[in-house]
Parts: C-alpha cells; structure tokens; sequence
C-alpha cells in the first residue's frame, strides 16, 4: 500500500450536493492526519485536522477509521467556491513534523 | 499578515544551468520543508528542516539538488545543472512542528527548464 492514496477524480457534482472523498495510509502508527485545500495554480492551505474519530467544521466533515486506515472527507451543500483540489496528509513515521501528501481529489462544483 | 515568501515566483532557464530558490519562512517557524509538484507525481517532499539542521532529504536526487539554511531568515534549494525533467513548481512551507500539522506554504517558485 503506497504512504498515502487518494482518488484523483475528477468529481463533477451540482451545486448543494453532498460529496465524499476517501484517503488511505499505510503507516498504523500515524496518530493525526490533514486534509488541505489547493485551488488552481495556488499553494496548498489546510483545512481541516483529524486526531481522533474525527472532526466537523460547518459543512464539512473528516472521519477516521483506523481499523481500515482510511481517512474521509464529508462536504454538505456544495458551493461553487468548494471547487478545488483536495489533499489528503499524514505524517511520515509518525513524525509530526514531516508531512506526506497525497496526489489530491480534484472537485468541480457546477452551477 | 505573517507568509512565507519565494522567489523567484517564475523561472524560465536552460537545460545546464544553475537555479537557485529562496524561501523566508515565517518568523518563529522551526520547521522548513521544500516539496515539488507537478501533475504526475503530486507533492514530493524534497527536504525537512528543523531548527535550520536537515532531518531529511532522501527525496532530493543529491547529485544535483542541495538544500540549505544559512540562517533562520533563509532557506535555499539550488540545482545545478539543471534538467528539463526538473521543471516543477517548488514550494516553501514552513511550521511549528508538533501536533498542529498546519504548514504555511509560499506562492511557488514555477521552474521551466529547456
């Protein structure tokens, strides 16, 4: 299993959709995990952290299941503005300092 | 408004030349990362500061790449000679480290390399 995994898409979904994309780790060890947000020709921003089961933060939610080792993002109501890449992180080692990113789900909210 | 700053945002170059990139992290950050990104590979990890000393540069080739911190203002990835096969868009972060997993990153220095 690679470090980190995601599926690239494409995701095309309508505006006010629900949306979800997966993420996969091999390190067990790993105890904290990002997803960060990359818009077109910017730089990557973080926009949620997972420590435990999991995380809310309005429309969006991040889960954890360790016994799979899988990571999710949950978007709500989609807006045209959620269009973006979106990176799924862990940390390599279990080092909190060194981040491995993966390759990105690319979503497309249309109108 | 604290950022990370690199420069040069673009650089067009020929195959052979020496490039070098700088980053000034945050002020107070003690971890530097320089990663690559282009469309077929994502995000690779280049090298990892902490405290200015490297912790890790195995995803860096070291024949070419060599990745610096003369001082806790600046952090310079330079590659010499360059090859096409280098073109890439380089990006700085920097971090406290710990649990928080919050990198700040620059805009991107975007290498092309003919």
């Amino acid at each position: 299993r690679k470090e980190v995994e995601q599926d690239p898409g494409p995701f095309n979904v309508p505006e006010g959709a629900t949306v979800a994309f997966n993420c996969t780790y091999s390190n067990s060890a790993s105890q904290s995990f990002f997803w960060y947000r990359q818009d077109c020709r910017k730089e990557p921003k973080l926009l949620m952290s997972v420590y435990s089961s999991g995380n809310e933060d309005g429309r969006f939610t991040a889960q954890l299941n360790r016994a799979s080792q899988y990571i999710s993002l949950l978007i709500r109501d989609s807006k045209l503005s959620d269009s973006a890449t979106y990176l799924c992180v862990v940390p390599r080692g279990g080092s909190q300092g060194n981040l491995i990113f993966g390759k990105g789900t690319k979503l497309s909210v249309k109108p | 408004d604290a950022r990370v700053t690199q420069t040069p945002r673009d650089k067009v170059t020929e195959m052979g030349q020496e490039v070098t990139m700088r980053c000034q992290p945050i002020l107070g950050h003690n971890t530097v990362f320089w990663y690559r990104q282009t469309m077929m590979q994502g995000l690779e990890l280049l090298a990892y500061f902490r405290n200015r000393a490297p912790l890790d540069d195995s995803g860096m080739p070291k024949d070419r790449f060599s990745a610096e911190m003369p001082d806790a203002t600046l952090a310079t990835l330079k590659i010499q000679p360059s090859e096409p096969r280098d073109s890439a868009v380089y990006f700085c972060a920097s971090g406290l480290g710990g649990l928080t997993g919050e990198l700040f990153f620059g805009e991107g220095s975007r290498l092309t390399v003919l």
